[in-house]
């Protein structure tokens, strides 16, 4: 397994400003993935953070919005950028080990007013 | 796109009866994922299946992989009030990223 840190656990802020979150991992990781969570609902994946390279974004997910970071194998940063109501949601990065198996993160939740 | 659904959305039991959730997947996957995510926690992996057909078992916990890899079923034997939480299967096609269900939430009252 592997310990996830994720900061900040949560945050108000303010409509058309930027978050940025953390990821760190205790060891070195191939795969780390960035998922939103809305109330209620299931997970979504935003996109996969690769090292050394631009993150692959699934369908609905732009890199203008959600610029993601990854300059080494144990760190990661997600932004939500120009931030609305609608963008109100829980924030989760996860880690994929060996097998497939992910490891999640406490999560940010990010209340925009 | 690939869609997982899981049914009930929603169950409330009597501590001590039987619980199971449901998981349908629109395409064959490569293996299966159960993850348990308490009231205001994050995801906690349980238990990976692989192969068509296979059933695990952890403690009063027992997963099944259908025969066909396109449906999974999560049963639980007298349900206990730590048991509460919601149950998400996470299907993965091969690849390393994972499609997760829409989860079934489950209620015990002791």
């Amino acid at each position: 397994s592997a310990v996830i840190s994720q900061k900040p656990s949560r945050d108000i802020c303010q409509r058309g400003t930027s978050l940025t979150i953390q990821c760190q991992v205790d060891s070195q990781v191939t795969m780390m993935f960035w998922y939103r969570q809305q109330p209620g609902q299931s997970l979504t994946l935003i996109a996969t953070a690769n090292q050394g390279s631009e993150a692959t974004y699934e369908s609905g997910f732009v890199i203008d919005k959600f610029p993601i970071s990854r300059p080494n194998l144990t760190f990661s940063t997600l932004t939500v950028s120009n931030m609305s109501p609608e963008d109100s949601s829980i924030y989760l990065c996860s880690v994929g080990t060996g097998g497939n198996i992910q490891y999640f993160g406490a999560g940010t939740r990010l209340s925009v007013l | 796109g690939q869609q997982v659904m899981q049914i009930p959305q929603y169950q409330h039991v009597q501590e001590g009866e039987d619980f199971t959730t449901y998981c349908n997947s629109s395409t064959t996957l490569s293996n299966i994922q159960w993850y348990k995510q308490r009231p205001g926690g994050h995801p906690v992996f349980l238990i990976q299946l692989v192969k068509s057909g296979e059933v695990k078992k952890q403690k009063r916990l027992t997963f099944q992989f259908g025969e066909a890899k396109k449906n999974s079923s999560l049963h639980i034997t007298a349900t206990q009030t730590t048991d509460v939480g919601t149950y998400f299967c996470a299907g993965n096609t091969g690849f390393q990223k994972l499609v997760f269900g829409t989860g079934t939430r489950l209620l015990v009252s002791p």
